[in-house]
């Protein structure tokens, strides 16, 4: 079985500052799906950013950009000038190829933003 | 857009009560799922419905069930509340269950079983 592992619970970093949060991932699968999810204090899951595995290019949504090393199993998420808004809960999450198959996510990481 | 929807944002229920949280999504999606995130977890799958009409079990489906009313609300139902089943609640959406899809969340509603 697949499972994600979220090995920080909680990380600071000052504002402006770039911060990277880890993730490692255990499958015998050789495509899938990864992901890093967002849950501010409001609680809404918000996706930040996706990562076929089959890309070896690695994903970048402005601020954030992942380091993919799949040999490694490794799925790290680097926010770039930080801000107090990135304040939240991060979740890795993995998922199967197979349709309808569900998402595993990891524990979580809290980020705190100091001013 | 409203997004996806969820009512009540809170409840308080007795060991024993029943009750049923509901979900809407506008944005036509074919695929719906309900969520369980407890303290110091990530988020647990317990049903899902991949297109209207069908449902199945996820990760921790027990002490649950759901219901695909239409395209656009998937309930589930709490039978018999029991103090474990206290936990936030999300649901989901997604165009399809295709894995490369974004799921859309709700806001959630936390629930207390006394």
């Amino acid at each position: 079985a697949q499972t994600v592992t979220q090995s920080q619970p909680e990380m600071s970093v000052q504002e402006a500052e770039t911060v990277t949060l880890s993730c490692t991932y255990d499958t015998s699968e050789s495509d899938y799906y990864l992901f890093w999810y967002k849950q501010p204090p409001s609680r809404q899951m918000i996706l930040v950013i996706r990562q076929e595995a089959y890309k070896q290019q690695n994903a970048t949504e402005n601020r954030f950009s992942v380091n993919f090393q799949k040999a490694a199993k490794s799925f790290s998420l680097k926010i770039s000038d930080s801000q107090l808004g990135d304040a939240a809960m991060y979740f890795c999450a993995y998922r199967s190829p197979n349709r309808d198959d569900k998402i595993i996510f990891g524990k979580g990481t809290r980020l705190h933003i100091l001013p | 857009n409203a997004g996806v929807t969820q009512t009540p944002k809170f409840q308080v229920l007795k060991t024993g009560q029943s009750m049923t949280l509901q979900c809407a999504q506008d944005m036509n999606h074919n695929s719906m799922y309900w969520y369980r995130q407890d303290p110091g977890m990530g988020l647990r799958l317990i049903y899902y419905s991949a297109s209207e009409g069908t449902t199945d079990k996820g990760e921790v489906p027990n002490g649950y069930n759901v219901s695909r009313l239409n395209k656009r609300e998937f309930s589930l139902r709490l039978e018999s509340a029991a103090p474990s089943q206290t936990s936030v609640y999300f649901c989901a959406s997604s165009e399809t269950s295709e894995p490369y899809n974004e799921q859309f969340f709700g806001p959630g509603t936390r629930l207390t079983v006394l």
